[in-house]
């Protein structure tokens, strides 16, 4: 078991320009998280599916963050028109129905 | 507003010592909770669970939860250096738009040999 993976584990782009990243759920977890961590804010909630299917995106900035999750195999964060105030480290994680989060290494996201 | 608190915000204990970290949930709309640890530049690791009120222990850690207070403490005694981490509490929201663990900033332990 290769854990949640996460690509790419680093990503530096210009303002204004679009990012995606990309996360690989541990095989048989029914639910995928996507995570923002700061050192400001923290750990923060942007959204999650279950069994692919959209559960809660309350934490997204509605105008430029969007996440799919088109097959059980992965699932995508897009981020368009980056900012400076995007750059994170953003963190994907996977559970079974017991709730633990299992959590890739993340990427590094930095917006210049 | 964080709606998961943690105290302190940092903590220094000798090699050997006890460290006690606290966590409370404003939200209401909490039943479980977690502690993760998350040491520098890794991804946080699920280190306890506690779901029932009263006290788990595993090893060298023990925690406890008070649901009532939505107030869970987690303990480390023997602290060893290895031990120097980034301490996340998270308590599971159970809201209308389904459960998702909400986290604080965190505690952040220094273990000086």
């Amino acid at each position: 078991n290769a854990g949640v993976i996460q690509t790419p584990r680093h990503k530096v782009t210009g303002k204004g320009q679009e990012a995606t990243l990309w996360c690989e759920p541990i095989s048989g977890h029914s639910a995928v998280f996507w995570y923002r961590q700061t050192i400001v804010q923290g750990l923060e909630f942007l959204t999650y599916f279950r069994n692919q299917a959209p559960i809660d995106d309350s934490g997204m900035p509605k105008e430029r963050f969007s996440a799919q999750m088109p097959n059980q195999s992965h699932s995508t964060l897009k981020i368009q028109s980056t900012q400076p105030q995007d750059s994170a480290v953003y963190l994907c994680a996977s559970s079974s129905d017991r709730n633990t989060l299992y959590f890739g290494a993340g990427t590094r996201l930095s917006v210049l | 507003q964080q709606k998961v608190q943690q105290s302190p915000e940092s903590l220094i204990v000798p090699e050997g010592g006890m460290a006690s970290l606290n966590c409370t949930s404003s939200d209401r709309n909490v039943d479980y909770f977690w502690w993760y640890r998350q040491h520098s530049g890794k991804s946080p690791k699920m280190l306890m669970s506690i779901f029932s009120n009263g006290e788990k222990e595993e090893g060298r850690f023990t925690v406890h939860l008070n649901k009532a207070s939505l107030h869970t403490s987690l303990h480390i005694r023997d602290s060893q250096p290895s031990d120097s981490a980034l301490y996340l509490c998270a308590a599971r929201n159970y809201g209308s738009s389904g459960n998702k663990l909400i986290f604080g900033i965190g505690t952040l332990l220094s273990v000086k040999p």
